[in-house]
């Protein structure tokens, strides 16, 4: 059983459109991270949300924590083929200090 | 300037030869990480530093071990690798305070033959 449950698991999309993933819980997480992975490369941190009902912007993309601190989503407007790669949530639970990836999103987008 | 670097980059070994693989950081980071990255998977944590305390996931096999002789460097040996331990290897650190986000290095590609 993944700790952090990530929808859809593959994304082919076309350029302009829109999207969201999805990161769920059962657990509750102090913070979550979101990651983009492209092909041989380790993942890079996109950003940290850390209060519940948190949004945070960054150019096309906007990323929410729910309120309970078990769910995250990740929002794209007008995608990019620059866009395409493997997003994940990331996160420890409460004070603990292993750290869980999500099972991933596979995008693509199409130009 | 890298913060968390993995050497090799790319690392090809014999079936059943033990190797080492090399994870250094300049954050100064109590926390450090192992992660196995199959293809098209999501990084799955095999182990982890907390200072000089080492934490084994249980589903991590015997095969693979780590060692962390000081806070900058750690270590990742796999002592006798089969095909299906070819992967990416990710090393990652982490400030180890609630909310702290994690650092990764590039990986090393490790392929067995």
């Amino acid at each position: 059983t993944q700790l952090l449950e990530q929808s859809p698991q593959f994304l082919s999309i076309q350029e302009g459109e829109n999207l969201t993933v999805y990161c769920n819980s059962s657990s509750v997480f102090s913070s979550l991270q979101w990651y983009r992975q492209e092909p041989g490369e380790g993942p890079v941190l996109l950003v940290t949300v850390v209060t519940g009902g948190e949004v945070k912007k960054l150019k096309r993309l906007t990323f929410q924590f729910g309120d309970a601190r078990k769910d995250s989503s990740l929002h794209i407007t007008a995608a990019q083929p620059g866009d395409t790669g493997l997003y994940l949530c990331a996160g420890a639970r409460g004070t603990g200090n292993q750290f869980y990836f999500g099972t991933g999103t596979s995008l693509t987008v199409i130009p | 300037d890298a913060m968390v670097i993995q050497n090799p980059r790319y690392q090809v070994t014999q079936f059943g030869k033990p190797v080492t693989l090399s994870c250094s950081q300049t954050l100064n980071h109590n926390v450090m990480y192992w992660y196995q990255q199959k293809s098209s998977q999501a990084p799955k944590l095999l182990f982890h530093y907390y200072d000089k305390d080492f934490n084994n996931e249980a589903d991590t096999p015997d095969n693979f071990q780590s060692r962390r002789p000081n806070t900058s460097f750690c270590f990742l040996d796999i002592r006798s690798p089969g095909l299906g331990d070819a992967a990416m290897y990710l090393c990652a650190t982490r400030g180890g305070l609630s909310g702290a986000e994690a650092f990764f290095g590039q990986g090393t590609r490790l392929t067995v033959v």
